[in-house]
């Protein structure tokens, strides 16, 4: 089975500050996404990774794709009240996976961020 | 397009009685999931199918059933409700073996059980 722990699972931060949100797994992801979900919303995709070391960026968020393809990590750079939400990474499983896996997306269990002003 | 529709919205169910959740994509997606997220708290996964007629368990599939009739549709069925099946849930679809995998997800349906 390919987990995705996600860490921290909490985090109340004050505005302007910066954080840092980590997926780990001992299992390689043919491509690696966060989602941002809203109250009340179902999640949406933010980004997707799909290269070994891949670096994206979207404004103040910044995403990395470990090398062995298998952790990955988002950056937020002098937080908002408005990045305030649950965000979600999601592997997609790889070859290697087996069976009917692959292509299939493994959800971590989130990290819920609060940003106060 | 209407991407993925789940209904109802909001469903109160007492003890014991049972439902189904309806969801449909009109993505022709192979994969289709349903989640749980509890309050507060990241996804559970449920069932998940990759396509019609195959379906397979997910982390938390007791006190469920799911079928795959067509590639549209992926209903979840609640026999013998308990208060723990209280939940968010929510349905999500997804065009697999390609990389760049994204998954749509419906609305959520809030489903109490008291």
């Amino acid at each position: 089975t390919q987990l995705l722990e996600q860490s921290p699972q909490f985090l109340s931060i004050q505005e302007g500050e910066n954080l840092t949100v980590y997926c780990n797994s001992s299992s390689v992801f043919s491509s690696l996404q966060w989602y941002r979900q809203e109250p009340g919303e179902g999640p949406v995709l933010l980004v997707t990774v799909v290269t070994g070391g891949e670096v994206k960026k979207l404004k103040r968020l910044t995403f990395q794709f470990g090398d062995a393809r298998k952790d990955s990590s988002l950056h937020i750079t002098a937080a908002q009240p408005g990045d305030t939400g649950l965000y979600l990474c999601a592997g997609a499983h790889d070859l290697n996976a087996g069976g009917t896996s692959y292509g299939k997306l493994t959800f971590g269990q989130g990290t819920i961020l609060t940003v106060h002003p | 397009n209407a991407g993925v529709t789940q209904t109802p919205k909001f469903r109160i169910l007492k003890i014991g009685q049972s439902m189904t959740l309806q969801c449909t994509q009109d993505m022709n997606h192979n994969y289709m999931y349903w989640y749980r997220q509890d309050p507060g708290m990241g996804l559970k996964l449920i069932y998940y199918s990759v396509g019609a007629g195959i379906t397979d368990k997910g982390e938390v599939p007791n006190g469920y059933n799911v079928s795959r009739s067509t590639t549209e549709d992926f209903p979840l069925r609640l026999e013998l409700a308990a208060p723990s099946q209280t939940s968010v849930y929510f349905c999500a679809s997804s065009y697999s073996v390609d990389m760049n995998t994204e998954a749509f997800f419906g609305q959520g349906t809030r489903l109490t059980v008291v």
